[in-house]
């Protein structure tokens, strides 16, 4: 069982938008801004998408954006492409014993 | 641009150590701003993080408490790369492990470089 919960699939057409959450602990999400996502293709390795919870690596589509509130962060993407079928993870700093936290993973399906 | 070169056997005998080695190019083990971690992946414990080096005037590590009593990973200056051992496997270690590099923002804790990944079997 991973320590941030994820729902396992999400889906939606190409154009609209859809939201993953991620929900963590007041000892991980909850206490720090340093929630990051990445995005996985099949057989690939893990890509950044979102870093400290809202900011964007250079590269990455402005279509993906980040927030957080409480011990809840979300990642949303607007104007749905093929291209974003994939699973993507959250992942939280959770203190200086445990370190990193990540979610489950959650499926996107492009329909 | 940074790029990640993992190398390493991917079947290991249970109770052997497993060995992985991380070259790095486009950035140095030794830099005072990145970390560098070891981070599976597997269908039963999805992605867990392992554990790094990092250097910061002198060396340090960190462990995930699951693998702390068996995870060595060490920096190779002369090499330009870092390495994970970890002893005593059994079964449940199945799994493909990556590098990956911390410190490409503000914080550590966001990897923003991967290595390609290494399918590592435990299995007599």
């Amino acid at each position: 069982q991973s320590a941030l919960t994820q729902p396992a699939s999400v889906s939606g057409s190409p154009g609209q938008s859809i939201t993953i959450s991620c929900t963590g602990t007041s000892s991980d999400v909850g206490s720090h801004n340093l929630v990051s996502w990445y995005q996985q293709h099949p057989g690939k390795a893990p890509k950044l998408m979102i870093y400290e919870a809202s900011k964007r690596p250079s590269g990455v589509s402005n279509r993906f954006s980040g927030s957080k509130s409480g011990s809840t962060a979300s990642l949303t993407i607007s104007g749905l492409q093929a291209e974003d079928e994939a699973d993507y993870y959250c992942c939280s700093y959770a203190g200086s014993i445990t370190f990193v936290v990540f979610g489950g993973g959650t499926k996107l399906t492009v329909l | 641009q940074v790029q990640l070169q993992q190398s390493g056997p991917g079947l290991v005998k249970p109770s052997q150590t497993l060995s992985l080695t991380c070259a790095i190019s486009g950035d140095s083990v030794s830099s005072n701003t990145a970390a560098w971690n070891w981070i599976r992946q597997s269908p039963s414990r999805g992605l867990e993080w392992l554990g790094r080096t990092y250097y910061r005037s002198k060396w340090y590590n960190d462990y995930a408490v699951s693998v702390k009593s068996r995870i060595t990973v060490n920096p190779d200056t002369s090499k330009n790369q870092f390495s994970l051992q970890l002893n005593s496997v059994t079964p449940e270690d199945t799994a493909v492990y990556y590098c990956a590099r911390g410190g490409g923002h503000t914080s550590t804790w966001d990897f923003d470089y991967w290595g390609q990944g290494t399918l590592v079997t435990v299995s007599s």
